[in-house]
């Protein structure tokens, strides 16, 4: 099981909003670390949408919005598309475990 | 530009010591703050960090596996080198190496990432 917990699936139609979560510890995002979201298309490698709580990387679609609150965080897909259809991981930095941990994944499903 | 690169072989055997090789390019692991990192993704299931190497040589392990890993770099080479002990059937995966981009020892994220080896352990 992992540290830091995510939903397995969640859908939604084109045009609609969408949020992932990711539920936290004390040990990491309460001890101030950030979280940072990476999507993965079948048959690739992950790539990150997201960094620092919420900065997208250059090139990524400003219809994502990243938030984190305690010891919980979000991401966020408006103007939901077929493109936007894959598999969505958190990450963030543990203290307690001294390494980075990754959320269980959710499956993102444009209906 | 920033590229990273798995090799290793794509079969072992249970029991055998598997090593991996991520040659890079775009970035040296004499700068600092830089760290280059091992994850690996079994099929149809989660990503899991296995380990990293800071520009200092500093290594951070997960716990969960610290006993059958060693990373390594060779930075005349720009080469990060991963071996995991005692291989097993669960171990079959994908390994990714991965650019980690965070100011400190801690935190940071996985900002380039090879294409990934699918690695099978089977007898």
């Amino acid at each position: 099981q992992s540290v830091v917990t995510q939903p397995p699936s969640v859908s939604g139609a084109p045009g609609q909003t969408i949020t992932i979560s990711c539920t936290g510890s004390s040990s990491n995002f309460g001890a101030n670390y950030g979280v940072h979201w990476y999507q993965q298309l079948p048959g690739t490698a992950p790539k990150v949408v997201m960094y620092g709580n919420d900065i997208r990387p250059s090139g990524v679609t400003d219809r994502f919005f990243g938030s984190k609150s305690g010891t919980s965080a979000s991401l966020v897909i408006t103007g939901l598309q077929a493109e936007d259809e894959a598999d969505y991981y958190c990450q963030t930095y543990d203290i307690r475990l001294r390494g980075w941990v990754f959320g269980g994944g959710t499956k993102l499903t444009v209906l | 530009q920033i590229t990273l690169k798995e090799s290793g072989p794509a079969l072992v055997k249970p029991t055998q010591t598997l090593t991996l090789t991520c040659t890079f390019s775009g970035f040296s692991l004499t700068t600092y703050g830089a760290g280059v990192g091992w994850i690996r993704q079994p099929p149809g299931k989660a990503l899991e960090w296995l380990a990293l190497v800071f520009w200092s040589d500093d290594k951070r392990y997960s716990p969960s596996l610290k006993n059958r890993l060693t990373i390594t770099k060779d930075t005349s080479k720009n080469q990060v080198v991963l071996t995991m002990t005692n291989m097993d059937p669960v171990d079959t995966a994908t390994y990714y190496c991965a650019h980690r981009r965070g100011d400190s020892s801690t935190g940071g994220h996985f900002n380039y990432w090879g294409q990934g080896t699918l690695v099978t352990v089977s007898s």
